[in-house]
């Protein structure tokens, strides 16, 4: 079971069009990041949040940690056809555990 | 600079059988994470190493077992293989023992248990 529910798990758009992912949990966590996994490869990290209520802007990606610090939200303007992978949202448990935890991925495809 | 690399890349064994994965970490990391990647799922914390011991472990059995060296660089062992252990392995490497610090991933090994 994952602690983390990230939906939608499948996402298909047009290149130009503005899209959200979001990643929720019962637990609250130290920090929260985003990655991004191309096909054959490992993640790779785009942003951590920290605080609640904090959001984070990535050129057209916009980060957001809930102020309670148990979901996440991550929007993306424009998508382009470059934005393609799977997104994947990690928890930070320092007060237990020490560990990551991540969701289970939203598939993002962009058609040009 | 290398990032972290991992061997072999693609790897096929059978039931029952062990098998063992490598992972050298990025220049200057001293701390080893290991994750499993199941087809269409996130990534599954199994456990990692700092100073040559298993600091912290996820809910994997013993059948899973690891190894740091004095260079960092670690291993992946794992034993009596099930179908179910079919998945991508992932090494990330950090410094220092804190889960916070920033990890970075590796290609991962693709294993195929038939």
């Amino acid at each position: 079971t994952q602690l983390l529910e990230q939906s939608p798990q499948f996402l298909s758009i047009q290149e130009g069009e503005n899209l959200t992912v979001y990643c929720n949990s019962s637990s609250v966590f130290s920090s929260l990041q985003w990655y991004r996994q191309e096909p054959g490869e490992g993640p790779v990290l785009l942003v951590t949040v920290v605080t609640g209520g904090e959001v984070k802007k990535l050129k057209r990606l916009t980060f957001q940690f809930g102020d309670a610090r148990k979901d996440s939200s991550l929007h993306i303007t424009a998508a382009q056809p470059g934005d393609t992978g799977l997104y994947l949202c990690a928890g930070y448990d320092g007060y237990n555990f020490n560990k990551f935890y991540f969701g289970s991925g939203t598939k993002l495809n962009v058609k040009p | 600079d290398a990032g972290v690399t991992q061997s072999p890349t693609h790897l096929i064994k059978t039931r029952g059988q062990q098998v063992t994965l490598r992972c050298s970490p990025k220049s200057g990391h001293d701390t080893v994470s290991w994750y499993q990647q199941a087809l269409g799922q996130g990534p599954q914390f199994i456990f990692q190493y700092y100073e040559e011991e298993e600091r912290q472990r996820g809910n994997f059995p013993d059948r899973f077992s690891g190894h740091q060296f004095p260079n960092y660089s670690s291993e992946l062992n794992v034993n009596a293989l099930l179908l179910g252990d079919s998945a991508l392995y992932l090494c990330a490497s950090s410094v220092g023992r804190e889960a916070k610090n920033i990890q970075y991933f590796g290609a991962g090994t693709r294993l195929s248990v038939l």
